[in-house]
């Protein structure tokens, strides 16, 4: 069964950088499978900030493209979630999911459970 | 961007009716269109994708349908675990995104 679990501080100052990891496990981390991070303001949907594919590609929201890093270490099967400059508006419960694979409609088909990040000095 | 409009914003019903949501796409995105279930404090569960493939583990009383841009997810018979908010997502093409959410809840 694969299981997603993220990490990291849960306040960070504004004009910081929100850090989180997500550790993967009980399932393969290559085969042709997307890692994304996803996010959600209290009270609110759905945003997509982007991707890392299984070989290290990228592609990310282009309203954040400038503030965003997502990268992998395939030895420690875990991605990695960098956000630049945050503001209050950053504020939000911060997903990591796993989408891709053969066959795949690219649906989000495992999620980690959600860590909440506030931006506040 | 793609556009996902998703409606309605809220819906009240009762255990036992039939309820349906629908999302709506801006331009074409095929038969990629998924569906996920949020209760407060967790995380979405994907329930539909492909427009209409149950995921595993899924009770039937969920299904989804297409017509052309428009999609449809439809539980037969509400259970009390189905009142949560449901969201829509195009997997066709980044940046992915989502429909703003239906409430469903107990009438």
């Amino acid at each position: 069964q694969v299981q997603l679990q993220e990490s990291g501080p849960g306040l960070v100052q504004p004009s910081e950088t929100l850090s989180l990891t997500c550790i993967v496990s009980g399932g393969s981390f290559s085969n042709y499978y997307y890692w994304s991070w996803i996010r959600q303001p209290p009270g609110k949907g759905l945003e997509w900030i982007g991707y890392i594919y299984y070989d290290g590609s990228t592609n990310y929201n282009p309203p954040l493209k400038s503030r965003v890093t997502i990268s992998v270490d395939t030895a420690k099967n875990q991605f990695s979630l960098k956000l630049t400059s945050v503001t209050a508006a950053d504020t939000a419960v911060y997903y990591c999911a796993r989408h891709g694979g053969s066959g795949s409609y690219y649906q989000f088909d495992y999620w980690g459970q959600g860590t909440l990040v506030t931006v506040s000095s | 961007d793609i556009q996902m409009t998703q409606f309605p914003s809220s819906l009240s019903a009762s255990v036992g009716d039939r309820v349906t949501i629908t999302c709506r796409a801006s331009q074409s995105i095929s038969y990629y269109l998924n569906w996920y279930q949020q209760r407060p404090g967790k995380a979405p569960k994907l329930l539909i994708y492909a427009a209409s493939s149950l995921q595993s583990g899924v009770p039937s009383r969920f299904s989804g349908s297409r017509s052309g841009t428009d999609f449809n997810v439809t539980i037969s018979s509400l259970q009390p675990d189905d009142f949560a908010t449901y969201y829509c997502q195009q997997s066709y093409g980044t940046p992915y995104t989502f429909g703003q959410g239906t409430k469903l809840e107990i009438k």
